[in-house]
């Protein structure tokens, strides 16, 4: 059963740094691309970044690209997101989620059930 | 960047009958060297992550009741409900997956009536 568990969220204030986190299982890591999405409170689905099976390929979102990296550690099933200089605007719910093939360029065929990130002081 | 343009914002329902929701690309996604539409269809209950429900523009993913079609090609596209059930009110998001950044649609609402 593929399981996706995000953690890393919470409170930060406007200028502040974060990082995601997303483990991954019941599936080969490395054999699929992987996202981040995100939603903030009310409103509809963002796409955020991707990156490749083997992290060669990463894309951003215009609102997040120079401030958000994402990155993977394949030996460690795990999917990053660190995020800097944040604003209010970031505020959001963060959903980790697997692409259908190695490549970015394909659907989501799994989510996590979200980490919140709330930027406030 | 390709824009998203789902149609309408909301639509209510009578249990049993047909849903249709369109959503336009603002430029084509379907992908020449396969001929393959680069576009997906989620579903989005209340409180929970969304689920693939269409790729390809047309593929239903597994598990995903045979009630939901998808349609269209190039820039247009439609996900049809045939027969509404109570477990289906939610909102339903487009994506294309043609070129980074792969956007989402606004998102339709679906009640029951």
């Amino acid at each position: 059963e593929v399981q996706l568990l995000e953690s890393g969220g919470g409170l930060v204030q406007p200028g502040g740094s974060l990082r995601l986190s997303c483990v991954a299982s019941g599936f080969t890591f490395s054999d699929f691309a992987m996202s981040w999405v995100r939603q903030a409170p009310g409103k509809g689905l963002e796409w955020v970044s991707a990156i490749s099976g083997r992290g060669t390929y990463t894309f951003y979102a215009d609102s997040v690209k120079g401030r958000f990296t994402i990155s993977r550690d394949n030996s460690k099933n795990t999917l990053y997101l660190q995020m800097h200089s944040l604003t209010a605007e970031d505020t959001a719910v963060y959903y980790c989620a697997k692409q259908s093939g190695f490549s970015s360029f394909s659907s989501n065929d799994y989510w996590g059930q979200g980490s919140l990130i709330t930027v406030s002081s | 960047d390709i824009v998203m343009t789902q149609s309408p914002d909301s639509l209510a329902v009578s249990l049993g009958e047909r849903a249709t929701i369109n959503c336009r690309s603002s430029q084509s996604v379907l992908y020449s060297s396969n001929s393959k539409n680069y576009l997906a269809w989620y579903q989005q209950r209340l409180g929970q992550p969304p689920k693939l429900l269409i790729y390809g523009a047309s593929t239903r993913e597994s598990g995903v009741p045979d009630r939901f079609s998808g349609s269209g090609s190039g820039t247009d596209f439609t996900l049809t409900i045939s027969s509404l059930q109570p477990e289906d009110v939610a909102v339903y998001y487009c994506q294309q997956y043609d070129d980074a950044p792969f956007t989402f649609g606004g998102g339709t609402k679906v009640e029951m009536k």
